[in-house]
């Protein structure tokens, strides 16, 4: 149990387009899903928590109108990175943390994560 | 001061012997603990949770959680080549505005055969 799955794992994109990451839990509901960022040799970096059915909360220094998190159900969460540039190439992760069998997780569960370099 | 602090390493062990990853955190409040193991390129996934003091057992881990002294340490028994990676302690802080999980910067574990 307790499965995330991210959607694409990977993707390449010019720089000025915009990209969409799908974030999704298969067997839980996911209350809160988080979003991280991750470069090289470097530690997560928190970017934001989304609450199901309400706005974002963005961590210091990310731009929320750059950075677009929707959580718009119990088993799906979006991130979309708006007009990247290179310095946006990172590998992206999603977490969510939810209910399952009537019990709430305490725990954050990974999904695979998104490598994304922009050209 | 961070909030979560962890040994960078690396940290080598020989295979067989036991490696112990070590934690500390800044805020009393913090409430669940837990440990999480990177392979590199891909994501985290987890090891243990631990929400009161003492230790905790699961196969060849135990994790140990000391509030008074803010520390929290893995210990991985009969380490394995394949136990190498990077091993990331992080921290859960509850209040009445906010809900949310502090990771370390991760401390990496080389086991050689």
């Amino acid at each position: 149990g307790a499965v995330v799955s991210q959607h694409p794992s990977w993707v390449i994109c010019k720089s000025g387009t915009s990209v969409k990451i799908e974030c999704r839990s298969l067997d839980f509901q996911a209350t809160t899903m988080f979003w991280y960022r991750q470069f090289p040799k470097q530690s997560l970096m928190l970017m934001a928590t989304s609450n199901e059915g309400s706005k974002a909360t963005y961590e210091q220094g990310v731009e929320k109108d750059k950075f677009l998190i929707n959580h718009a159900s119990l088993t799906l969460s979006t991130l979309t990175v708006t007009s990247a540039h290179p310095e946006d190439s990172s590998f992206y992760i999603c977490s969510a943390r939810g209910l399952a069998g009537g019990s709430s997780y305490n725990e954050q569960f990974f999904g695979p994560g998104t490598r994304l370099t922009v050209l | 001061q961070k909030e979560v602090e962890q040994n960078s390493g690396p940290l080598s062990v020989p295979e067989g012997a036991i490696a112990s990853l070590n934690c500390t955190y800044s805020d009393r409040v913090s409430q669940s603990f837990f440990w999480y193991r990177q392979y590199s390129g891909k994501s985290p996934e987890l090891i243990m949770s631990i929400y009161s003091n003492g230790d905790k057992e699961d196969g060849r881990f135990t994790a140990q959680l000391n509030k008074a002294s803010q520390y929290v340490s893995l210990l991985i028994r009969d380490s394995q080549p394949s136990d190498s990676a990077t091993y990331l302690c992080a921290v859960n802080r509850k209040g009445t505005s906010y809900d949310k999980v502090i990771f370390g910067p991760g401390t990496s574990l080389s086991v050689i055969p």
